[in-house]
């Protein structure tokens, strides 16, 4: 089945700074690769996705690439505000199979 | 639309009792998920519906674990028997599509179980 592996486990930046999550698969059969935000008490809430028939996808200060020969992709958060700062989880999967890594606790310091 | 509704939010039981949880969720999405959290991790899948089908439990953690979705709308989850492993936070989503598994997910708070 399907491991996704993610780095780093926990991240800080500064007010402003960008932030970089990255996350490799195993499965060559997986096509679909969201991003969820989770904020202390909530459930993850999705912040972006891609299919493997994109490269990059960006929304405003997000933006997500995926290299399929390398099987790994990656969450670039541009212009980082305090209100970013919560966990988030990468994921890859099919129609049959989703697997979520073990999540980034970002941190924005003001 | 309020969003996914998971209920209770909170749920203090006994080793060796049974839990129930519900989920209520976005009212023209078609699928329904439930997913296990533990601490530090992200969300293991466990089972899904489409409608009232139930299309895929074999991740289902053991056969203590159990899912309906009667009449295609709201959804229980049981835990028979309750084990101190079976601490967690138990996720339900829901979705509207037709690719399985692989979907935008929108989920509810969450359930915590906490079992002494």
């Amino acid at each position: 089945g399907e491991n996704v592996e993610q780095h780093p486990s926990t991240l800080s930046v500064q007010e402003g700074d960008s932030a970089v999550i990255k996350c490799t698969y195993s499965d060559s059969a997986s096509n679909y690769f969201p991003w969820y935000k989770q904020e202390l008490g909530k459930g993850p809430q999705l912040i972006i996705d891609i299919r493997s028939n994109v490269g990059e996808k960006k929304d405003q200060r997000i933006a997500v690439t995926l290299n399929k020969t390398a099987k790994h992709f990656s969450l670039h958060i541009t212009e980082t505000q305090p209100e970013d700062s919560a966990v988030y989880f990468c994921a890859a999967g099919n129609n049959n199979d989703m697997r979520f890594g073990a999540g980034t606790r970002l941190t924005v310091k003001p | 639309d309020t969003g996914v509704s998971q209920n209770p939010r909170h749920k203090i039981t006994k080793r060796g009792q049974n839990v129930t949880f519900r989920c209520d969720p976005i009212s023209e999405h078609n699928r329904l998920y439930w997913y296990r959290q533990t601490l530090g991790q992200g969300p293991e899948f466990l089972t899904y519906f489409q409608n009232e089908a139930q299309l895929e439990k074999s991740r289902l953690l053991s056969d203590r674990f159990s899912a309906e979705r009667p009449k295609g709308s709201f959804s229980t989850l049981e835990i028979q028997r309750t084990e101190q492993g079976d601490s967690a936070m138990y996720l339900c989503a829901s979705s509207l599509g037709d690719r399985g598994i692989a979907e935008k997910l929108f989920f509810g708070s969450g359930t915590q179980l906490s079992v002494l």
